[in-house]
């Protein structure tokens, strides 16, 4: 049972458009939602994280909205360049005990910008 | 800044052989974990340790040995290979737990199971 569910499985935007990356979970226990990047041959890179007690966190042209009534929250990337194409990954853990030392992972988004 | 280093990074094994992906962090990280990698599956805890001694098994723990007799190491052991464990195996590191803090990954192990 996938504990985070993400869409889309693959994405294609234009240069210069909006990427738009979703995920859903069911534990209320979570309270920490990073998102990763990774490229081709290397291993995932902490983008940007959220914590539930704020709907909205932006650093650069990466935004997380989150929407804590409907456990989901997503990835804006505004101004798409061809150096965002990579595999993003959602991710929650808990906020107590053994939860908080497990990160849970959404099974990816290839997301290639076309130049 | 070496980071988190795995070696090997590329290793093809007969099912039923053992061995063991090497992993060492020079951060000072008190939290160490092992993740696989699978198409269409993301990436999923095998193991973590939240300090010299201490190890705890994660989502998908069968078939994986470890231990961590220093900060710095967090070998992950194949005691008996399977086809099934063929996969990416990424080793990763944070100053403290998964929740709140960053946590830095190794550029992975890429394992075949003949």
């Amino acid at each position: 049972q996938q504990q985070v569910k993400q869409s889309p499985q693959s994405l294609i935007v234009q240069k210069g458009g909006i990427s738009i990356i979703n995920c859903a979970y069911e534990n209320t226990a979570f309270d920490y939602f990073p998102w990763y990047q990774q490229f081709p041959g290397k291993g995932p890179a902490l983008l940007i994280a959220i914590r539930p007690d704020v709907s909205e966190k932006k650093e650069g042209r990466f935004t997380i909205s989150f929407n804590k009534s409907a456990k989901q929250f997503s990835l804006h990337i505004m101004d798409s360049q061809p150096g965002d194409s990579a595999t993003y990954f959602c991710a929650a853990s808990g906020k107590y005990g053994g939860a908080t030392n497990k990160l849970i992972f959404g099974t990816g988004t290839l997301l290639a910008v076309q130049p | 800044n070496a980071g988190v280093t795995q070696t090997p990074k590329f290793q093809v094994l007969k099912t039923g052989q053992s061995m063991t992906l090497q992993c060492a962090q020079d951060m000072n990280h008190e939290y160490m974990s092992w993740y696989r990698q699978d198409p269409g599956m993301g990436l999923r805890l095998i193991h973590y340790s939240v300090g010299a001694g201490i190890t705890d098994q994660g989502e998908v723990p069968n078939g994986y040995n470890v231990s961590r007799s220093t900060t710095e190491d967090f070998p992950l052991r194949l005691l008996s290979a399977a086809p099934s464990q063929t996969s990416v195996y990424f080793c990763a590191s944070s100053l403290q737990g998964a929740s709140g803090n960053t946590i830095y990954f190794g550029e992975g192990s890429w394992l075949t199971v003949v």
